[in-house]
C-alpha cells in the first residue's frame, strides 16, 4: 500500500481557516485519497474524499495536487471542536482493498 | 440513536482470562471491522467481515476469535488476555466491502486494560 507523510503536529487559531498537508508520492492510480479524523476519547470519523479534483463537504474540502503526489485538507473556519488527530489515508478501489491504512496523522490543536 | 455501539466501554482484567466485547451497528451495512489502537495510538485493522464471513485477518494471534451471528453484529472473544492485549478496541462498518464511496463509521472504542 502507498504510504503518505503527514506533520506531527498543527496549531490554529479558533475563526482561522486550516490547511493540513499530506504528501503520498507513491500513489497509484487508482488510489482514492481519504481523510478520516479523530477527537479526543473518540473513534475515528470520516471527512473526505477525492480522487483527482478538488472536493468539498460540508465538514471541509479537499484540494488535490495536479500530479496527485499531494494533498491539502482545509478547514474553512477552525473551531475548538475540530481539535483532534487528522489521517491522510490512500485506499485503492474495489474487493479486498477496503481496509484503511492509518499512520500517525497530524494533531491540530486550535487554540481559543 | 448510536450508529455504531460496542460494550463495554471499559475492561479492566487479569491477565490469563477470556473475555468478549460487542459491536453492533443499526446502519443496516453489510461490512464490519475490528481495529486495535495501541498505547503509542497506532490505529491497525485486524479484521474484516462482509455479510456475516471473514474477508481481512491481518495475522492476528488466533488467541483473537471474531464471531459475526448476523451482519449487525460482530464480537471480538479473546482468549488467555496477555500484557500486550491493553489497548483501545474500535468496531467498524460500512455499507459494502469495497467500492469508492465507502465510508466507515466508527464506534466509541472499548479500552481494555489486562492487569
Amino acid at each position: 500500500d502507498a504510504k503518505t507523510t503527514q506533520p506531527n503536529s498543527m496549531e490554529s487559531n479558533e475563526e482561522e481557516p486550516v490547511h493540513l498537508p499530506c504528501n503520498h508520492s507513491t500513489i497509484s492510480g487508482t488510489d482514492y485519497i481519504h481523510w478520516y479524523r479523530q477527537l479526543p476519547s473518540q473513534g475515528p470519523e470520516y471527512v473526505i474524499h477525492g480522487l483527482t479534483s478538488n472536493v468539498n463537504n460540508r465538514m471541509a474540502s479537499l484540494a488535490i495536487a495536479e500530479d496527485r503526489k499531494s494533498s491539502t485538507l482545509i478547514l474553512h473556519r477552525a473551531t475548538l471542536r475540530d481539535a483532534a488527530v487528522y489521517y491522510c489515508i490512500l485506499r485503492g478501489y474495489g474487493g479486498a482493498t477496503n481496509k484503511l491504512i492509518f499512520g500517525t496523522g497530524t494533531l491540530l490543536a486550535v487554540q481559543p | 440513536d448510536t450508529a455504531v455501539s460496542q460494550t463495554p466501554k471499559y475492561l479492566v482484567t487479569q491477565m490469563g482470562n477470556d473475555k468478549s466485547i460487542k459491536c453492533e451497528q443499526n446502519l443496516g451495512h453489510d461490512t464490519m471491522y475490528w481495529y486495535k489502537q495501541d498505547s503509542k495510538k497506532f490505529l491497525k485493522i485486524m479484521f474484516s467481515y462482509n455479510n456475516k464471513e471473514l474477508i481481512i485477518n491481518e495475522t492476528v494471534p488466533n488467541r483473537f476469535s471474531p464471531k459475526s451471528p448476523d451482519k449487525a453484529h460482530l464480537n471480538l472473544h479473546i482468549n488467555s488476555l496477555e500484557l500486550g492485549d491493553s489497548a483501545v478496541y474500535f468496531c467498524a462498518s460500512s455499507q459494502v466491502h469495497g467500492g469508492i464511496n465507502n465510508e466507515q463509521f466508527f464506534g466509541p472504542g472499548t479500552r481494555l486494560t489486562v492487569l
